[in-house]
């Protein structure tokens, strides 16, 4: 089946580690996104990537880093500099910049 | 600042009703407009995409309006069942060089009882 798979589904981090979010997707699509979704707010856009080997940040980037090295994965970093990470976070893919997104089924994060 | 509104925040109908959600943007230099659901502690699933020449969309009991010079979209649902309860996300693309960047409304979350 077409389709964005996150892992895992559940993430617990310690204070001041880093740790990678994967997404992979096997629909083809060019552009894929990363978006942090908080209780009571919009999701809002973390990064962004039109293209392999290109990204860009979105609203909120400061404390996160992501790669593109290949069409099909966009991992994301959540570095020890992000001073709020507990939240859910869903990855999400487009046939190119501005088609229909589709996204995964999310990642929720937690720092214990 | 560009906003993507939706109101109300929550909703409680009966079985059968027809229901309108409604989302507003404050800039009408749109793209396309997107309509989501989310069930609780999982991720989006596409309803509709409307693009900026378009009026409407429909997908089964679903229909998705877009008026650009309002600011307006609204996603109606005909015959409401329990089964569509869920939150209801609308998110627009901008037509500038921000193309690729979806912006979301904080959602409509919708009760359907028996």
């Amino acid at each position: 089946d077409g389709g964005i798979t996150q892992s895992p589904k559940y993430l617990f981090r310690k204070e001041g580690q880093n740790v990678t979010l994967s997404c992979e997707q096997n629909l083809n699509h060019d552009a894929m996104y990363w978006y942090r979704q908080d209780p009571g707010q919009g999701l809002r856009l973390i990064y962004y990537s039109q293209i392999v080997n290109d990204f860009q940040k979105g609203d909120i980037a400061e404390g996160y880093s992501v790669s593109r090295e290949k069409k099909e994965s966009f991992p994301l970093t959540v570095t020890s500099a992000q001073k709020n990470p507990t939240a859910f976070y869903l990855c999400a893919s487009s046939i190119g910049s501005s088609g229909e997104a589709f996204f995964g089924q999310g990642t929720r994060l937690t720092v214990v | 600042k560009q906003e993507v509104t939706q109101i109300p925040a929550a909703l409680s109908v009966p079985e059968g009703e027809n229901l309108v959600l409604n989302c507003s943007f404050t800039d009408s230099a749109i793209y396309n407009l997107q309509w989501f659901r989310q069930d609780p502690g999982k991720g989006l699933t596409s309803l509709l995409l409307i693009q900026s020449s378009q009026r409407e969309q429909t997908s089964g009991r679903l229909n998705a309006s877009l008026d650009k010079s309002s600011g307006r979209s609204t996603l109606y649902i005909a015959a409401s069942q329990p089964g569509d309860s869920a939150t209801y996300l609308c998110a627009r693309r901008m037509d500038t060089g921000t193309a690729s960047k979806l912006t979301f409304g904080t959602g409509t979350r919708l009760q359907v009882t028996l």
